[in-house]
């Protein structure tokens, strides 16, 4: 089965500056790949998503590449802010309904 | 439009009780999946239920879980005789038909086993 995994567990960054959060899936057949975002004690909210049949995706400070080829994608984070202090999960999963498989997680740590 | 809506928020169940977890998800949505999160680890699946139909329930425990969707009402899982490393965050969370893949969270039901 899928196996994802997500690296660096934990990340600390000063206010402004990027963030970069990069995941590895191995099976070739996964197709969609979710990022989420969890405050402490609250729900995991879907922040961007990509799909298999484009290598990037922007929306205002957030992207998200995706190299099939080498089974890995990144999220990017620009111009931090302490808002964006949460924990990150990564997730591939097949186009069409089927579970999620999800990294263990980057807890982001934004300084003021 | 109501998010997917999860109760209870917080259940303290002793060992050997039974743990009801409710799921109702967005309206239009027809496709449920449970996850466990255990503290400070990523969310694994459980379960994929449709309407009346598990789908896929290879991530849930052969014995004392069980879940259903039925045809009117919340998804339920049900954990009977709870043990203490049943004591998790379960999140639910529902996709729109027909291909939909992004799935959307409720709250959560954090469950404590005493």
């Amino acid at each position: 089965g899928e196996n994802v995994e997500q690296h660096p567990s934990t990340l600390s960054v000063q206010e402004g500056d990027s963030a970069v959060i990069k995941c590895t899936y191995s099976d070739s057949a996964s197709n969609y790949f979710p990022w989420y975002k969890q405050e402490l004690g609250k729900r995991p909210q879907l922040i961007i998503d990509i799909r298999s049949n484009v290598g990037e995706k922007k929306d205002q400070r957030i992207a998200v590449t995706l190299n099939k080829t080498a089974k890995h994608f990144s999220l990017h984070i620009t111009e931090t802010q302490p808002e964006d202090s949460a924990v990150y999960f990564c997730a591939a999963s097949i186009e069409g309904n089927t579970p999620l498989v999800f990294g263990k997680g980057t807890r982001l740590s934004v300084i003021a | 439009n109501a998010g997917v809506m999860q109760n209870p928020r917080h259940l303290v169940r002793r060992r050997g009780q039974e743990a009801r977890l409710r799921c109702s998800p967005m309206k239009g949505h027809s496709h449920v999946y449970w996850y466990r999160q255990l503290p400070e680890e990523g969310l694994k699946f459980m379960v994929y239920l449709q309407k009346e139909n598990i789908i896929d329930e290879s991530g849930m425990p052969k014995e004392r879980f069980s879940a259903e969707f039925p045809k009117e009402g919340p998804s339920i899982l049900r954990i009977q005789q709870v043990v203490r490393g049943d004591s998790a965050a379960y999140f639910c969370a529902s996709s729109p038909p027909p291909l939909g893949n992004e799935q959307f969270f409720g709250p959560g039901t954090r469950l404590t086993v005493l």
